[in-house]
């Protein structure tokens, strides 16, 4: 089974619209991290936000906000206003912090398009 | 800071031969990771190092071997490049817990893309 799911192949925002992007992940881990990279089409990867399993509130961070619901095993971003420059690919990525020992490797979903129009 | 740099950026491979593909930060992290990434498959590890002198195998390492002699870089080698392994590379490091890092995030190289003909 898939540990991380993003079932948005591609994805269309107008511009100064908000935008989601779903995740969803699978773990038995009871501790465990979420993240989500931007990858333009430069091709660098930047870190945009993140969520601890055990952090009460959502992370937010400038415009980009993780909507995690913990028990429907999402971690979805929402990124508000959009901006030409959001184009992009979008990776949600975990890391399970209890298992396979201290190595703290991530686990990435398949990616998102995202498209913003003018 | 340069942060996490790879060498080389493009490289274009004939059936069978073998390259190494260096990876360097000057973070003084002690995790560095290989990922590829494919068309359609988002990013997979091959390799990893939780610190100088170790590696451990990640979810995809056939056909490649690592080192990690000096703390700060991490080689990836190919001996008998195969057109499978046609894909784009990258590096990244981490630091260790309590080191500073609110979150632990992994920093990425620009990549290296590699073609195997």
């Amino acid at each position: 089974a898939q540990k991380i799911t993003q079932t948005q192949p591609g994805m269309f925002v107008q511009e100064k619209e908000a935008v989601t992007l779903d995740c969803t992940y699978d773990t038995s881990d009871p501790s465990y991290g979420l993240f989500w990279y931007k990858q333009p089409s430069s091709g660098e990867m930047i870190f945009l936000i993140y969520q601890g399993s055990y952090d009460q509130q959502n992370a937010t961070e400038g415009r980009y906000s993780l909507n995690f619901q913990k028990a429907r095993k999402s971690a979805n971003l929402v990124i508000s206003a959009s901006q030409l420059g959001d184009s992009a690919m979008y990776f949600c990525a975990m890391r399970e912090e209890n298992s396979g020992g201290s190595n703290y490797k991530l686990t990435f979903g398949k990616g998102t398009l995202l498209t913003v129009n003018p | 800071n340069a942060g996490v740099t790879q060498t080389p950026k493009f490289r274009v491979l004939k059936t069978g031969q073998s390259m190494t593909l260096l990876c360097a930060q000057d973070m003084n992290h002690e995790y560095m990771y290989w990922y590829r990434q494919d068309p359609g498959m988002g990013l997979r590890l091959i390799h990893y190092s939780v610190g100088e002198g170790t590696t451990a195998k990640g979810e995809v390492p056939d056909g490649y071997n690592v080192s990690r002699l000096k703390k700060q870089n991490f080689l990836l080698g190919l001996e008998s490049a195969a057109p499978s392994q046609t894909s784009v590379y990258f590096c990244a490091s981490s630091k260790l817990p309590g080191q500073g890092s609110r979150f632990h995030e992994q920093y990425f190289g620009p990549g290296t893309r590699l073609t195997v003909t």
